[in-house]
C-alpha cells in the first residue's frame, strides 16, 4: 500500500526566500512520486515527477525535488519564491495499480 | 496543449437527487479516473476506467456511484441519490498509457448538496 504525508498544511515565505515543502511517502513497491500544484479555481497541474533514474528532478517554474529512498522523502524546493508561486501543493505517490495517493496538501503563501 | 475539461464547474443539488458530472479526457488517452476532495481533506481516488469497464475502485465508490463513457469523448460520473457528505470537488483525470506514470487532471466540479 502507498501513502503520503505532507508536513505543514500552511507555509509562508518571503518573496525571494527559499521554498521548502515536505513530503514523506510510504510504499511497498518502488514508488513513483509526483508534485502537483493547484491555483485557485483551477485543476491539478503537474510540477514534476520521479519515476526512475536521477533522483534530483527538475520541474516547471524553477521547482525541483529530490527522491531520498533512505529517508522516504520527496521534498519540493525552489531557491527563490515568487508571488506567483502562491498556491496549494500536493505530493502524490503511485507504484502499482491505477490510483494515485495524495497528501493533504500544503498551502504556500508568499509575502511581498 | 491538450487538456481535460469538466462541466459544470459548480453544481448545486438537493439531497436525494441524481447528479451527473461530465468530463472530456484528452483525446488519445486510454485510462480515465475520478477523484474527489472534500473541503480541507486530501484528494481521494474513486474509480479508474479502461476499455469500457471499471478497472479499480475504492471503498468510497459504492452502489450510489456509476461511471460511463457514453461516446468517444465523454466520461461521466453519476451519483444516484446524493447525500450531504457527497459535497466535494470532483476531479476527472486521464492517462495515455501506464496509469502510474502520469495522470492529467481537469479543473474539477464543485458539488454542493443541500
Amino acid at each position: 500500500a502507498q501513502s503520503v504525508t505532507q508536513l505543514g498544511s500552511h507555509v509562508s515565505v518571503s518573496e525571494g526566500a527559499l521554498v521548502l515543502l515536505r513530503c514523506n511517502y510510504s510504499s511497498s513497491v518502488p514508488p513513483y512520486l509526483f508534485w502537483y500544484v493547484q491555483y485557485p479555481n483551477q485543476g491539478l497541474q503537474l510540477l514534476l515527477k520521479y519515476t526512475t533514474g536521477a533522483t534530483l528532478v527538475k520541474g516547471i517554474n524553477g521547482f525541483e525535488a529530490e527522491f531520498k529512498k533512505s529517508e522516504t522523502s520527496f521534498h519540493l524546493t525552489k531557491p527563490s519564491a515568487h508571488m506567483s508561486d502562491a498556491a496549494e501543493y500536493f505530493c502524490a505517490v503511485s507504484g502499482s495499480g491505477n490510483q494515485f495517493y495524495f497528501g493533504t496538501g500544503t498551502s504556500l503563501t508568499v509575502i511581498p | 496543449e491538450p487538456e481535460v475539461t469538466q462541466t459544470p464547474s459548480h453544481q448545486v443539488t438537493q439531497m436525494g437527487q441524481e447528479v451527473i458530472l461530465r468530463c472530456v479526457p484528452i483525446s488519445n488517452h486510454l485510462y480515465f479516473y475520478w477523484y474527489r476532495q472534500i473541503l480541507g481533506q486530501k484528494v481521494e481516488f474513486l474509480v479508474s476506467f479502461y476499455n469500457n469497464e471499471i478497472s479499480e475502485k475504492s471503498e468510497i465508490f459504492d452502489d450510489q456511484f456509476s461511471v460511463e463513457r457514453p461516446d468517444g469523448s465523454n466520461f461521466t460520473l453519476k451519483i444516484r441519490s446524493t447525500k450531504l457528505e457527497d459535497s466535494a470537488m470532483y476531479f476527472c483525470a486521464s492517462s495515455q498509457g501506464q496509469a502510474f506514470i502520469e495522470q492529467y487532471f481537469g479543473p474539477g466540479t464543485r458539488l454542493t448538496v443541500t
